[in-house]
């Protein structure tokens, strides 16, 4: 079956400091989604993708859809507290077109 | 708009019952999906609704199963519970399956002691 990797698992940055995670395939996706879940929550959608190449913002967050369809990656400006949490990258496509969920990057934000 | 509801929100079973979990999707969305999240496999696809026919679904064993109603509102069942099937179960709705905006619900935590 299809498989995401997700990078880093995991990060403890200072507050301020600008943050990075990526995604790759194996295989080719129609859609690239982010989503940010809170401990105790349901994830909740950040940024969807459709185009190759497409660089979408909604605040301090950017993601970008990867020319290869085959990685995307999310960047957090400026980080604050309430950015703690784990986000997940999920792409879209192959047979039935179902979605498909990286292993999720944990972000920590130290005062 | 209301979010997403799932009942219960948290569920204990011994192995070898069964449990039923329920959804409701935002008003007005008609496709619901299910997932599995689990420290070690993170989240995975279970099955997906839409018209109350099921349109695709995951990689799980046959003890897993859903339905969803005429009103959108959906459940899922397991039967024979094994330890592993410990987890917290979301669903996610969208307006039809055609979109990719699903909106997930607060999950049920399930413990299977």
């Amino acid at each position: 079956g299809q498989q995401l990797n997700q990078s880093p698992q995991s990060m403890f940055i200072q507050e301020g400091e600008d943050v990075s995670m990526n995604c790759t395939s194996s295989s080719i996706f129609n859609t690239w989604l982010w989503y940010k879940q809170d401990p105790g929550e349901g994830p909740v959608l950040l940024i969807a993708l459709y185009k190759a190449g497409e660089l979408t913002s909604n605040g301090r967050l950017t993601a970008q859809f990867g020319i290869t369809r085959k990685d995307s990656f999310l960047n957090i400006s400026a980080s604050i507290p309430s950015d703690v949490g784990i986000y997940f990258c999920a792409g879209r496509g192959g047979a039935g077109n179902m979605l498909t969920f990286g292993g999720g990057t944990r972000l920590m934000v130290k005062p | 708009k209301a979010g997403v509801t799932q009942t219960p929100r948290y569920l204990i079973k011994t192995r070898g019952q069964q449990v039923t979990l329920s959804c409701s999707p935002i008003s007005g969305h008609r496709s619901v999906s299910w997932y599995q999240q689990t420290p070690g496999q993170g989240l995975q696809f279970l099955f997906e609704y839409f018209s109350e026919t099921q349109r695709n679904k995951g990689n799980f064993p046959g003890r897993f199963s859903g339905r969803q109603f005429s009103n959108s509102r959906s459940e899922m069942n397991v039967s024979t519970l094994e330890l592993g099937d410990s987890a917290l179960y979301l669903c996610a709705s969208t307006v039809d399956h055609s979109t990719d905006t699903q909106y997930f619900g607060p999950g049920t935590r399930l413990t299977v002691l």
